[in-house]
């Protein structure tokens, strides 16, 4: 069965600093990757997807996310963290074609003012 | 665009009692998903339909948890009788058919078994 793996669970870091999220995959096929946040007391919206194409991938409020293929990874990042980004962001992934979603466990950021 | 209703947001029910959570997605969604997210860990998927055919239900505890969608819109998940090991958040999301269609959650349901 697919597993994907998110090595990070808390993660504390201050305003501007850099963030990098990790998260792998077992899956050897196609696959169609995502990640979504949820702020306190909202619910999980999407924060960006690979289908295809360029793996480099942009999403909203200054997140970009790498597909590595070869590393089975679709890591999220992002050069200068706000107090606004304090939130639980996971990790999806699909078989190609499935629409079958897995989720990683979380990794919850805090980031101090 | 409205957005997942769930209702209701909380629930505290006796283990061996019956409990109902009802979702209505986004509408002219395909696609629904039900959801459970136990304390620390990540959602994991119960049951997805596409309009009112279910598409996988592999994950789903056949023999105490059941879920409809009657007519292709809303639905409802049941547990009945609830375990103590049932209590966690029960998300429901929707979204189009077809390609590029990330999921759009509900606040989801916190259901707490004593």
């Amino acid at each position: 069965a697919q597993s994907v793996s998110q090595h990070n669970h808390h993660v504390i870091l201050s305003e501007a600093a850099s963030l990098e999220l990790g998260c792998n995959y077992s899956y050897g096929g196609t696959v169609n990757l995502f990640w979504y946040v949820q702020y306190p007391g909202q619910h999980l919206q999407l924060l960006l997807k690979y289908f295809s194409g360029d793996p480099l991938v942009k999403g909203i409020k200054g997140f970009e996310a790498e597909f590595i293929k070869s590393k089975f990874s679709f890591n999220l990042r992002k050069p200068s963290v706000q107090w606004s980004d304090t939130a639980e962001y996971f990790c999806a992934v699909e078989e190609g074609g499935s629409y079958i979603p897995t989720f990683g466990r979380g990794t919850s950021l805090i980031v101090h003012p | 665009e409205a957005g997942v209703a769930q209702s209701p947001r909380y629930k505290i029910i006796e283990k061996r009692q019956s409990v109902a959570f009802w979702c209505n997605p986004i509408s002219g969604h395909a696609t629904l998903y039900w959801y459970q997210q136990i304390l620390g860990q990540g959602p994991k998927l119960l049951i997805q339909f596409q309009n009112n055919g279910v598409v996988d239900d592999s994950q789903l505890p056949k023999d105490r948890f059941s879920a409809e969608r009657l007519k292709g819109v809303d639905s409802t998940l049941k547990i009945q009788p609830a375990k103590l090991e049932d209590s966690a958040v029960y998300l429901c999301a929707s979204s189009p058919k077809g390609g590029n269609r990330p999921q759009h959650f509900g606040d989801g349901t916190r259901l707490s078994i004593l």
